[in-house]
């Protein structure tokens, strides 16, 4: 069974950069689209943008594009979400999750089990 | 404000059928993008539950199907159990935004 496995919870201070990671397998890494899905404390899901692993193409959602960068390391199938310079608001679990190949925009099928960054000074 | 709406809450008694509608526009589901609906229990990763607009994952119950029609769709909890109870969110792709959107969400409480 496929497995997207996150890094562990962060605590970190306003103005601080950050890189969460999501470690997948050969197979998906190659073949499927990995999205990022942020769930900010007792509100719903947005999705925030992916990465195609294969050539590193990069799609962005309107509300995060700047202010978040998505990559990846082939050389150990992971992704990453990163910040530069984190705000209070950015207070939220981060979901990576892969999107599924059944048809053009798909939905996403299998999911990480979450990284909680909490920002605090 | 999201683009796709969902109702805040639906509740049946064991046993019934309750419908979660989602409500989207011609940049998307009406656009004919596929709707993909995700089953989350507090402090737990989503699950999709359907995707594709009508087809469920092996090891989703068949009490669970979903259905489309114009800007709309819908998913169905037939025969609802106790442990359905949970958030449910739908999902499709906005053509306008160039971006996977997501529903608010539905909290599903069974009496």
């Amino acid at each position: 069974e496929e497995q997207l496995e996150q890094s562990g919870a962060e605590v970190k201070k306003p103005a601080e950069s950050l890189k969460i990671s999501c470690k997948v397998s050969r197979n998906t890494f190659t073949n499927h689209w990995i999205g990022w899905v942020r769930q900010m404390p007792g509100k719903g899901l947005e999705w925030m943008g992916m990465i195609y692993p294969g050539d590193s193409a990069t799609k962005y959602s309107p509300s995060f594009q700047g202010q978040v960068t998505i990559s990846v390391d082939k050389s150990i199938t992971t992704a990453y979400l990163q910040w530069s310079s984190l705000k209070a608001s950015d207070t939220a679990i981060y979901y990576c999750a892969r999107h599924s190949n059944s048809r053009p925009f798909s939905g996403l099928d299998v999911w990480g089990q979450g990284t909680m960054v909490t920002v605090s000074s | 404000q999201s683009v796709l709406t969902q109702p805040p809450s639906v509740s049946g008694a064991p046993g019934q059928r309750v419908t979660i509608s989602c409500t989207g526009s011609s940049s998307n589901i009406g656009a004919e993008y596929a709707v993909h609906w995700y089953q989350q229990f507090s402090g737990t990763a989503p699950k999709v539950v359907i995707y594709d607009d009508t087809n469920r994952p092996s090891g989703v119950p068949d009490r669970f199907s979903g259905s489309r029609s114009g800007t709309s769709a819908s998913l169905a909890i037939t025969g609802l159990q106790a442990e359905d109870e949970a958030e449910y969110y739908c999902q499709s792709y906005d053509t306008r935004l160039s971006a996977y959107v997501f529903g608010a969400g539905t909290k599903v409480t069974v009496l």
